[in-house]
């Protein structure tokens, strides 16, 4: 019963590259989040999915895409890495309809941009 | 917006003192406030929720009481242990003006407990 299952946990890049975190989650929810979370700050959301196929922007959208081809996965693409993007990221997952507050949340991907 | 205002931290405490951290909240809908905790190098997990005005949600020791007519939600613990060293944020949802069941997030305190 792994939950939400975050890769890699730790990224270094260099400004200007590009990368994907992973996120997938066994429990069938419909509903995913990335949040990212700076220092002394609470969490922020990026991005956020309802089901497959939709996806709609957060508090924090810019510099960031998503994509949700299955229920289970629901990646998020750094195109053009900045330093403002140092941060840990956080992905999670709630049932839906009902219960839908509930969020099980990955362990997180601290992600250096220098 | 929706907003959470949680008091600042870091606290540290000695082991069996009495915890209160405090949260209000800024909402214009009826908002489901949560608390959840952080353990060093893991994610947020759920520690106890209030779905309208007088619930308590309680869990592991923990509670906290939803007063609308002070607009807050403080998370209280009789006996605190090291074991409760950990970031606490509080955070709600209001899905009737905000939709997905989005959670809107305090800024987080660090609780350290001294054996």
């Amino acid at each position: 019963n792994a939950g939400v299952t975050q890769t890699p946990k730790f990224r270094i890049l260099k400004i200007g590259q590009s990368m994907t975190l992973q996120c997938t989650q066994d429990m069938n929810h419909n509903y995913m989040y990335w949040y990212r979370q700076d220092p002394g700050m609470g969490l922020k959301l990026i991005y956020y999915s309802v089901g497959a196929g939709i996806t709609d922007k957060g508090e924090v959208p810019n510099g960031y895409n998503v994509s949700r081809s299955t229920t289970e996965d629901f990646p998020l693409r750094l195109e053009l890495a900045a330093p403002s993007q140092t941060s840990v990221y956080f992905c999670a997952s709630s049932p839906g309809e009902f219960g839908a507050n509930v969020l099980t949340f990955g362990a997180g991907s601290r992600l250096t941009v220098l | 917006g929706d907003s959470v205002t949680q008091m600042e931290g870091p606290v540290t405490l000695s082991e069996e003192a009495f915890l209160t951290i405090n949260c209000t909240y800024t909402a214009t809908g009826y908002p489901s406030l949560f608390w959840y905790v952080q353990y060093p190098g893991e994610g947020l997990q759920l520690l106890l929720k209030a779905t309208k005005a007088d619930d308590k949600g309680s869990n592991k020791g923990f509670e906290a009481t939803y007063r609308k007519e002070t607009t807050s939600f403080h998370l209280e613990k009789g006996s605190v242990q090291v074991s409760d060293s950990a970031v606490y944020f509080c955070a709600l949802s209001d899905p009737f003006l905000q939709g997905a069941q989005k959670l809107v997030f305090g800024q987080g305190t660090r609780l350290t407990i001294n054996p």
